[in-house]
């Protein structure tokens, strides 16, 4: 059974520029959520997409941006790239709503320069 | 205001003897929690979880304990074994956030041969 596959596995990008991350979740899951990873400020809650809605979202500026695909096939984008963008960006799938199930991809590492 | 803490960034243990993780939380709210754990450049890894109806719940080598009035939750590896070193995030999950999981700031764990 594949796991939950993001991709590119890194990426370096210029200031301004702006990026799309994609997230495949395992088969049969319909919930993906997106989460950044950064050294200060750890594992934060960026959005939750369930069935092409988002179901929820962090506490994050409106450049930051997602949607889900009818396969439950989900991206994310960044636009307007700052220096702080810089993180490991995570995905992770689940079967539905309420707990337990994350399974999670092994991220993004995304560069700002 | 992090409603998830992991008062230690760190953690050393001999092989063999037991490591306990620790973890409170602030949001009366959540009623489910996870423990994960992460290794570099790759996604966090579920390794147990628990309801706020239970108080224990175990797997094998891994127990997870709540104390609901306390407001913490601890992680018991018993026996620990070097393949047990990574960071430990427990996360918390309420009952209406969907798959919204607020994550603590991690703690490193290092079993010694």
């Amino acid at each position: 059974k594949a796991g939950v596959t993001q991709t590119p596995r890194y990426l370096i990008k210029t200031r301004g520029q702006q990026v799309t991350l994609s997230c495949s979740p395992i088969s049969g899951h319909r919930s993906v959520s997106w989460y950044q990873q950064t050294p200060g400020q750890g594992l934060q809650f960026l959005f939750e997409y369930f069935s092409e809605t988002q179901r929820n979202k962090g506490n994050f500026p409106g450049r930051f941006s997602g949607r889900q695909f009818s396969n439950s096939r989900s991206e994310m984008n960044v636009s307007t790239l700052e220096l702080g963008d810089s993180a490991l960006y995570l995905c992770a799938s689940s079967l539905g709503a309420g707990s337990g199930g994350y399974t999670f991809g092994s991220g993004t590492r995304l560069t700002v320069v | 205001d992090q409603q998830v803490k992991q008062n230690s960034p760190s953690l050393s243990v001999q092989e063999g003897r037991i490591s306990i993780l620790n973890c409170d939380y602030t949001n009366s709210m959540f009623d489910y929690f996870l423990w994960y754990k992460k290794y570099p450049a790759e996604g966090p890894t579920f390794l147990i979880s628990i309801s706020s109806i239970k108080d224990k719940n175990e797997d094998g080598r891994f127990t997870v304990f709540l104390n609901k009035s306390a407001k913490h939750l601890s992680l018991h590896i018993v026996p620990s074994q070097p393949g047990d070193s990574a960071v430990y995030f427990c996360a918390a999950n309420e009952d209406n956030a969907g798959n919204m999981l607020t994550f603590g700031g991690g703690t490193r764990l290092m079993v010694k041969p």
